[in-house]
């Protein structure tokens, strides 16, 4: 069965602590990995789209990473308004759905 | 990116009754999705709904309990039927920007927040 999982399930920082988020799938054949971020109360926002390994992408202070296993979501010098949940999800060949991950929840403090 | 909307962005409801949720998208789309994402969980795919054609449910969902129409390229509505508390979530509607320079990638609406009492 497809899956994808997160850890840690939730993350405190303090402002500039940097720190990475993980992101473990195991699918019959992959062929993209989504990154969101999830609001309290919104609907995910996107992130990032790797479609193969090795592929790096980055935003700000964000930087996702994907190997032939897991995809990371490093966050560096991380501030207050980082704080959110964020969310993985594997797009599998020949299919349209996204299978999610239970999201990781960070809190930056300041 | 596409702009998706939703209405309602949240509603109280009471056992056995049903709530239509609407998904307007800014742009013509192929396909539209709906998901659920219930309290401190992470987001289910509901259905696949295509324009022209019947919606294709993923398992554990029925058309019964979530009939959904997709009368044109910018429109679609989920209801959700006879309400039970089990029903209160967070029902989402996402569009995939097959058109557009990030291929492949599907974006969401805001959100309807659901509780059934």
């Amino acid at each position: 069965e497809d899956q994808v999982t997160q850890s840690p399930e939730a993350l405190r920082l303090q402002e500039g602590e940097s720190s990475s988020l993980n992101c473990s799938y195991t699918v019959s054949g992959l062929r993209g990995l989504f990154w969101y971020r999830q609001d309290p109360g919104k609907g995910p926002e996107f992130l990032f789209t790797l479609y193969s390994a090795g592929e790096e992408k980055e935003k700000e202070r964000l930087k996702a990473t994907l190997t032939k296993k897991e995809s990371f979501l490093h966050i560096t010098a991380p501030k207050p308004e980082d704080s959110a949940t964020y969310l993985c999800a594997a797009r599998i060949q020949g299919a349209q759905k996204l299978v999610f991950g239970q999201g990781t929840r960070l809190t930056i403090n300041p | 990116s596409a702009v998706i909307s939703q209405k309602p962005s949240r509603d109280i409801c009471q056992r056995g009754t049903s709530l239509t949720i609407q998904c307007q998208v800014d742009s013509q789309v192929t396909m539209m999705f709906w998901y659920r994402q219930q309290p401190g969980q992470s987001l289910t795919l509901i259905a696949t709904a295509n324009q022209g054609s019947e919606a294709t449910y993923e398992s554990g969902f029925v058309i019964d309990k979530f009939p959904i129409s997709r009368p044109n390229l910018t429109f679609s509505t989920l209801t959700v039927s006879n309400m039970s508390p089990e029903d209160s979530s967070i029902y989402l509607c996402s569009v995939e920007d097959r058109a557009g320079v990030r291929a492949d990638t599907q974006y969401f609406g805001p959100g309807t927040r659901l509780t059934v009492l």
